[in-house]
């Protein structure tokens, strides 16, 4: 099957910066990707949608200035939380869509802001 | 709007036995896909098993298979000969959106697994 990759899979920041999620694909190509967010005990919620060379479309009380997402080819993209602040600790995972019935799902990368 | 609901927080089943998690869901859609996936204490998520909407035929894929009942929206998934491994949270979900895409995930089921 497809592989996803995430970096990096760990990352500990200082409130107030900004933090940049890469997430690429190794072995196919998508235009489409989608980026979740987990926090401790709770389901997959998802973010945004990104097709390759358009703007990502983020769902209702995501925000946009706050998430930025570029999907800067057809097996990178990336998402930067700027300013971060405690309460954007979380799971962050990228998936890539395939077809219908596939969805590839990154190995995630564990947020904490101090 | 669409809604996935998976009422048993945490289940817990001896090993070589069989389990069943529940899942419904809500949906004006015509067309829609159904997932079940994985997510051991790592976090990946591991996908398991898929039901189209217009499959028939309850979906199989080795020890897991799906209880679909479209007229009661269920699509419940079952594990056979339960193993050590499958210790983990177990989330369903919906594909929704023009393609269905997007998924809309439940709030999961942590399954135990005892020797």
């Amino acid at each position: 099957g497809a592989v996803v990759s995430q970096h990096p899979s760990w990352v500990i920041c200082k409130s107030g910066t900004s933090v940049k999620i890469e997430c690429r694909s190794l072995d196919f190509q998508a235009t489409t990707m989608f980026w979740y967010r987990q926090f401790p005990k709770q389901s997959l919620m998802l973010m945004a949608t990104s097709n390759e060379g358009s703007k990502a479309t983020y769902e209702q009380g995501v925000e946009k200035d706050k998430f930025l997402i570029n999907h800067a080819s057809l097996t990178l993209s990336t998402l930067t939380v700027t300013s971060a602040h405690p309460e954007d600790s979380s799971f962050y995972i990228c998936s890539y869509y395939s077809d219908q019935e596939t969805q590839y799902f990154g190995p995630g990368t564990r947020l904490l802001v101090l | 709007a669409q809604k996935i609901t998976q009422t048993q927080p945490g289940m817990f089943v001896q090993e070589k036995e069989a389990v069943t998690l529940d899942c419904t869901y809500d949906t004006s859609d015509q067309s829609y896909g159904l997932f079940w996936y994985k997510q051991p204490s790592s976090g990946e998520m591991i996908f398991l098993i898929y039901q189209g909407s217009y499959d028939e035929q309850n979906a199989t894929e080795g020890r897991y298979s799906l209880n679909f009942q479209k007229a009661r929206k269920s699509t419940n998934l079952v594990i056979s000969a339960s193993q050590l491994g499958d210790s983990a949270m177990y989330f369903c979900a919906i594909s929704i959106g023009g393609g269905y895409n997007k998924l809309i995930f439940g709030a999961g089921t942590r399954l135990a697994v005892h020797p």
